[in-house]
């Protein structure tokens, strides 16, 4: 499809295990979002590329968390050393000018 | 941080009833816009807005920009079963980053 396509859509970890989650953008689109957001609410922002540079990693709520992207297309969220606090949906957004089209997420789930 | 206050956080109407969502914030945004979202799936955008007083209707949704770009609201009328789902604001910064609104889950039973 031509969306954005995020793997795996589910991830079950126990804690102080690494987790690796993937973002394939719609092609094209130069700039990249990963979000966070806990049981239904609002996105907690986490890091934004624009082609494979990331000028805002402002989001990143520790350095257990990194990302980087690749070729200007996928990109790829690390958690190290998972803590329970960590379990949430991770977005991930593409988007050209003002708009950014959101992948159906990850959700994530540290025991 | 920019932080964007919605309310009400939850609203259960009946169908054919009008409802209004509120989006409060502090700062000023360059742009808003309104998201919704459906369980498993990612937000959706539903309407940007631009400039201070402006107002724009998509069907039966109805959002407006507060003069001073710092809040905005979403009337919906006649809500329908269809409408349910959570509804985010997000204000646009000059760097092109969102900021969300901590959301307003919205229930319409038929």
């Amino acid at each position: 499809g031509a969306g954005v396509s995020q793997s795996p859509s589910n991830k079950v970890t126990e804690k102080g295990k690494d987790v690796e989650l993937r973002c394939d953008p719609i092609s094209g689109h130069t700039a990249l979002y990963w979000y966070r957001q806990s049981l239904g609410q609002g996105l907690e922002f986490l890091i934004y590329f624009q082609g494979n540079s990331a000028p805002d990693k402002s989001g990143l709520p520790s350095d257990r968390f990194s990302a980087e992207r690749t070729g200007g297309s996928v990109s790829t969220l690390t958690i190290q050393r998972t803590q329970q606090e960590d379990s949430a949906v991770y977005l991930c957004a593409s988007g050209r000018g003002y708009t950014q089209y959101f992948g159906p997420g990850t959700r994530l789930t540290v025991l | 941080t920019q932080l964007l206050e919605q309310s009400p956080q939850f609203l259960s109407i009946q169908e054919g009833e009008n409802l209004t969502v509120y989006c409060n914030s502090s700062s000023v945004f360059s742009s808003l816009q309104w998201y919704r979202q459906e369980p498993g799936e990612g937000p959706v955008l539903l309407v940007t807005v631009v400039t201070g007083g402006e107002v724009k209707k998509l069907k039966r949704l109805t959002f407006q920009f507060g003069d001073a770009r710092k809040d905005s609201s979403l009337h919906i009328t006649a809500a329908q079963p269809g409408d349910t789902g959570l509804y985010l604001c997000a204000g646009l910064t000059g760097a092109n980053n969102l900021f969300f609104g901590t959301g307003t889950r919205l229930t319409v039973i038929p």
